[in-house]
């Protein structure tokens, strides 16, 4: 079975601090794909970043950042010079081959970035 | 393009009815799944359709169905509304499913008295 941890249920930040959000996934399969999401408070969610399992590059996209470490199964994410609009909560998911379009979430990181 | 559409974005119904809610993907698209958000249960999966036939089923009782027609739309069906069926459900769609990455449409609130 597979499973997704979001260790942390709120972060709350100032304005322009740097934060990291933990993800940490279970599976045995070894082909396999993850995600993250954001969930601002108009509810609807905002696909940010797929990576494979044989893809260990890490990303950096403005702001964001995701580093994805195979050997300790986790795939963080980190946003440089937090911002007022970042708040939401964000979620890490995780699908694997074979499973078609079925996503298993983490239960979530509510991120809120004070001004 | 325009996005993942679905309606109504409100509903209220009374225990024991059943209720239907719809779902368009983005064009193109021809797998769509559906989730079940609660504040105490997360992301929760409920199904997934791909080429009119359902791929993937979640651990949901079969009160809960789904389907998807020709043109990719899809459907998904509670009957015997119970309480604990007040949720956000919500819809995305993806090219095939497999390993894509899935575009959620605005969702549909479901409230059960």
């Amino acid at each position: 079975a597979q499973k997704v941890t979001q260790a942390q249920t709120e972060i709350s930040v100032v304005e322009k601090e740097d934060v990291t959000l933990d993800c940490v996934y279970e599976t045995r399969d070894t082909t396999y794909y993850l995600f993250w999401y954001k969930q601002p408070p108009s509810g609807e969610l905002v696909f940010l970043i797929r990576r494979n399992s044989f893809d260990e590059q890490n990303e950096i996209s403005g702001r964001y950042s995701w580093n994805f470490q195979k050997s300790t199964s986790s795939f963080n994410f980190t946003i440089t010079a937090s911002q007022v609009v970042d708040s939401a909560v964000y979620f890490c998911a995780l699908t694997v081959y074979n499973q078609g379009g079925k996503l298993i979430f983490g239960q979530g990181t509510e991120l809120s970035v004070k001004p | 393009k325009a996005g993942v559409t679905q309606t109504p974005r409100y509903l209220i119904k009374t225990r024991g009815q059943q209720v239907t809610l719809s779902c368009s993907p983005i064009s193109g698209h021809r797998s769509v799944s559906w989730y079940q958000q609660t504040p105490g249960q997360g992301l929760q999966f409920l199904f997934e359709y791909f080429s009119e036939t359902q791929r993937n089923k979640g651990n949901f009782p079969g009160r809960f169905s789904g389907r998807q027609f020709s043109n990719s739309r899809s459907e998904m069906n509670v009957s015997t509304l119970e309480l604990g069926d007040s949720a956000l459900y919500l819809c995305a769609s993806s090219l095939t499913g497999e390993g894509y990455e899935q575009y959620f449409g605005p969702g549909t609130r479901l409230t059960v008295t």
